[in-house]
């Protein structure tokens, strides 16, 4: 299985920061990352696709880089309602593979 | 807009068999290239696909699942299906069904549904 960490497990921002988040795919996975957003109590909801491409109706301050085994998400101005979990997804290979996850927070 | 239920037991007895339904409104399960997906979440803890099927009844799952699973889909009721046995407390989670974009976006979701596992 295609092993997936992400760095920092959590982090606290003040809103209008840019926030970012890493994550590390254990092989070559090209571009085929998607990023995730959870908030408590909810199911996820897919603001990213293909490593770098935002799904129709995510806000712009939400963008992802990266190819191969390093990847990047950023939110550029911190919202309030952006407080969530943030988990990376593989499909490179099956099984299907997340992160285990960025709490986000306000500070 | 599709929306997607997740409905069955929420306790289960250890050995026993884990039984789900996703009902699909909104749309035709049968429409469009998607596959449909399985994916739980232990409280606390990251996400872990099962696996998913597509309209055709082709079938992909978790290699460490799949001696246990077996998801099916009824066409006619919208409808797909995740069976799990001989489940044991470290299968106690919340349940998502996903509508699976490519094969491989999970671009819509249930609300889950926890099942805990125990005597």
């Amino acid at each position: 299985d295609v092993q997936m960490t992400q760095s920092p497990s959590s982090l606290s921002a003040s809103v209008g920061d840019r926030v970012t988040i890493t994550c590390q795919a254990s092989q070559d996975i090209n571009n085929y990352l998607n990023w995730y957003q959870q908030k408590p109590g909810k199911a996820p909801n897919l603001l990213i696709y293909d490593a770098s491409n935002l799904k129709t109706g995510v806000p712009s301050r939400f963008s992802g880089s990266g190819s191969g085994t390093d990847f990047t998400f950023t939110i550029s101005s911190l919202q309030p309602e952006d407080i969530a979990t943030y988990f990376c997804q593989q499909y490179e290979n099956l099984p299907f593979t997340f992160g285990p996850g960025t709490n986000v927070d306000i500070k | 807009q599709v929306q997607l239920q997740e409905s069955g037991p929420g306790l289960v007895k250890p050995s026993q068999t884990l039984s789900l339904t996703c009902t699909v409104s909104g749309g035709s399960i049968s429409s469009g290239s998607y596959y449909w997906s399985w994916i739980r979440q232990p409280a606390g803890k990251g996400l872990e696909w099962i696996g998913r099927i597509y309209t055709s009844g082709s079938t992909n799952y978790n290699p460490s699942l799949k001696s246990r699973v077996t998801i099916s889909i009824d066409t006619s009721k919208n409808q797909f299906s995740l069976k799990l046995s001989s489940v044991t407390a470290a299968d106690t989670a919340v349940y998502f069904c996903a509508r699976t974009d490519r094969g491989s976006n999970f671009d819509s979701w249930g609300k889950g549904t926890l099942v805990t596992v125990s005597s």
